[in-house]
């Protein structure tokens, strides 16, 4: 079965710094490109982030440049999300996923939340 | 900046009625608009991908058009198993951007 499991979030202060993980199963991890996407509480999909197979290609939304890195270990079939300088607008579900050549966002995992309150 | 606007944010409709949901791009995208469908507490569902190609599995009552700026969404006969969001993105390159979202009721 193809999938993809967040983990890593949780409750934080602002200011402070988190690492999400996404771990793939069930398909050539190292043959797609991966993204994240978040949703706050009510809100819409924004799009966070996203790198090529061979990590040659990062791109980051505006709002989290500069805090947020993208990574992924293709050995290990992992995806990660370094997040810090943390603030209140990043609270939201953390989505991982794949973007299928030709296709688009095909397929999503559960999501982790992430809560940055003081 | 990168903008998708969706309308209506919302609907209401009768089951059976035809329901359609707008897109447009601030820059031409060619075909690479995706739609998805999100139920509370899921995770969203790839729809629609190259403007109008159906994703393995969706049904055939889902359907989408247009190209450059402005495309469209459309159910054929609402069902109650189609209550749920609709996010148009753009996909192809960065920022992949998403719609704002809209929300189908049935009445």
């Amino acid at each position: 079965e193809v999938q993809l499991v967040e983990s890593g979030g949780g409750l934080v202060k602002p200011g402070e710094s988190l690492r999400l993980s996404c771990a793939a199963s069930g398909f050539t991890f190292s043959r797609y490109s991966m993204n994240w996407v978040r949703q706050a509480p009510g809100k819409g999909l924004e799009w966070v982030s996203s790198i090529t197979v061979s990590s040659d290609y990062i791109f980051y939304a505006n709002s989290v440049r500069g805090r947020f890195t993208i990574s992924r270990d293709n050995t290990k079939n992992s995806l990660l999300l370094q997040m810090n300088s943390l603030t209140a607008e990043d609270t939201a579900v953390y989505y991982c996923v794949r973007i299928n050549p030709g296709s688009a966002f095909d397929i999503w995992g559960q999501g982790t939340v992430v809560t940055v309150s003081s | 900046d990168f903008q998708m606007t969706q309308s209506p944010s919302s609907l209401s409709a009768s089951v059976g009625d035809r329901v359609t949901i707008t897109c447009r791009a601030s820059q031409d995208i060619s075909e690479y608009l995706a739609w998805y469908q999100q139920k509370p507490g899921k995770p969203p569902r790839l729809l629609i991908y190259v403007a109008s190609t159906l994703q393995s599995g969706v049904p055939s009552r889902f359907s989408g058009s247009g190209s450059g700026t402005d495309f469209t969404l459309t159910i054929s006969s609402l069902q109650p198993d189609d209550v749920a969001t609709y996010f148009c993105q753009k996909y192809n390159s960065a920022p992949r951007t998403f719609g704002q979202g809209t929300k189908v009721e049935i009445k």
